[in-house]
């Protein structure tokens, strides 16, 4: 069974600009978690889909948007970039979002 | 705010040294896993503990969660280079929020 999968792994951006990054989950998982990961904040909940529905947000502002499609596959928007969005971006996978969660590779945007 | 707080935060032992890993937290969690963590990827999860006082092993490893699940504990028993890399404990809080709360996390270096 193929893992999650996340596109594009790299990406390179200015401030002010937006970013759409994207998110395959496992096949027949129907939660997507999406989390920023900083070396000084480390993990941190960005959001939760499951059946097309957010279903739990974390705590950042509302230039961080996501969506899910249909086929479970999810994608995150940043707007207006800031220089401390450049993060690892992790979406994670799960059943119903439950215990056990998949975690893609990741995505590493940089923002200068 | 539920928090988990990882102990120690790095760690640099030699090949064939023992370790212990600690997660502690105020909070009830209804279970908590443990992710490994290498640079540039995303966590692969190792284990999920469920049940208080629950034990588990993974081959040189062993997890332990807490009576009253607020801690969990992560030993490595005659670790090798194999297993350096960042440890995370991350919980589900009891509410069902579909949020896991992450560790900061401890990074693991085994020298040869």
């Amino acid at each position: 069974k193929a893992g999650v999968t996340q596109t594009p792994r790299y990406l390179i951006k200015t401030r002010g600009q937006q970013v759409t990054l994207s998110c395959s989950p496992i096949s027949g998982h129907r939660s997507v978690s999406w989390y920023q990961q900083t070396p000084g904040q480390g993990l941190q909940f960005l959001f939760e889909y499951f059946s097309e529905t957010q279903r739990n947000k974390g705590n950042f502002p509302g230039r961080f948007s996501g969506r899910q499609f249909s086929n479970s596959r999810s994608e995150m928007n940043v707007s207006t970039l800031e220089l401390g969005d450049s993060a690892l971006y992790l979406c994670a996978s799960s059943l119903n979002g439950d215990v056990e969660q998949f975690f893609g590779p990741g995505t590493r945007l940089t923002v200068l | 705010t539920q928090l988990l707080e990882q102990s120690p935060q790095f760690l640099s032992i030699q090949e064939g040294e023992n370790l212990t890993v600690y997660c502690n937290s105020s909070s009830v969690f209804s279970s908590l896993q443990w992710y490994r963590q290498e640079p540039g990827e995303g966590p692969v999860l190792l284990v999920t503990v469920v049940t208080g006082g629950e034990v588990k092993k993974l081959k040189r490893l062993t997890f332990q969660f807490g009576d009253a699940r607020k801690d969990s504990s992560l030993h490595i028993t005659a670790a090798q280079p194999g297993d350096t890399g960042l440890y995370l404990c991350a919980g589900l809080p009891m509410d069902s929020s579909y949020k896991l709360i992450f560790g900061s996390g401890t990074r693991l270096l085994v020298r040869p």
